[in-house]
């Protein structure tokens, strides 16, 4: 069973369009990240939700939409997407806000906007 | 910024070598992990070291932590083809929750 699921892992879609990532977690986790990873392999933290509640939201612009239903579902609703949005956003969960519990990742989604 | 820079930038040795590799960081932290990264997939857990700790093992893999260096190395023994994948650090801070990536490693290793 995947532990940390992400739909869909290719995104092919057009500036100014608008699309959504989903993120589903069986682990029974508490808090969930969306993180961005460009080109360079460079990892950018960009949401973190705590029991549904939004704890981080680093400084990203707000066409990123993050939205959590449930603790098991973080998805990430991207508008007016920009060339500069290319790039693979990792889904991850985690057991608790805090501590010393280690991150579980989905395997990406590539966004790539023409 | 708690980032954290990574080097080498790229390492590449032969099967049965070992493999360094190294993290520094920029402020206090409440533990360091390592994560590695196949082509294509998701990052995953090795190992994490708290503040208090100096060393740890797991297997083939040994971490060390350097808080007065603000640095952490870690050390991949026997090294397998298998092994070759991006290896980050990702340090949390007071906060706890919040982990930030170093920029990564990429090791080849060579059969």
């Amino acid at each position: 069973d995947t532990a940390v699921s992400q739909t869909p892992k290719y995104l092919v879609t057009q500036m100014g369009n608008d699309k959504s990532i989903k993120c589903e977690q069986n682990l029974g986790h508490d808090t969930m990240y969306w993180y961005k990873q460009d080109s360079k392999k460079f990892l950018k933290i960009m949401f973190s939700y705590n029991n549904k509640e939004l704890i981080i939201n680093e400084t990203v612009p707000n066409r990123f939409s993050p939205k959590s239903p449930d603790k098991a579902h973080l998805n990430l609703h991207i508008n007016s997407l920009e060339l500069g949005d290319s790039a693979v956003y990792f889904c991850a969960s985690r057991l608790q806000w805090g501590g010393n519990s280690p991150l579980h990742f989905g395997n990406g989604t590539r966004l790539t906007v023409t | 910024s708690q980032q954290g820079e990574e080097d080498p930038q790229a390492l590449s040795i032969q099967e049965g070598e070992n493999a360094t590799m190294n993290c520094s960081y920029k402020t206090s932290i409440n533990n360091l992990q390592w994560y590695r990264q196949n082509s294509g997939r998701g990052l995953v857990h090795l190992i994490l070291i708290r503040s208090n700790e100096r060393e740890k093992h797991s297997g083939r893999l040994r971490v060390t932590l350097d808080t007065s260096k603000k640095s952490s190395s870690l050390l991949i023994t026997a090294s397998r083809a298998a092994d070759t994948a991006s290896y980050f650090c990702a340090t949390s801070g007071n906060q706890g929750g919040k982990l930030i990536f170093g920029q990564g490693t990429e090791l080849s290793v060579k059969p």
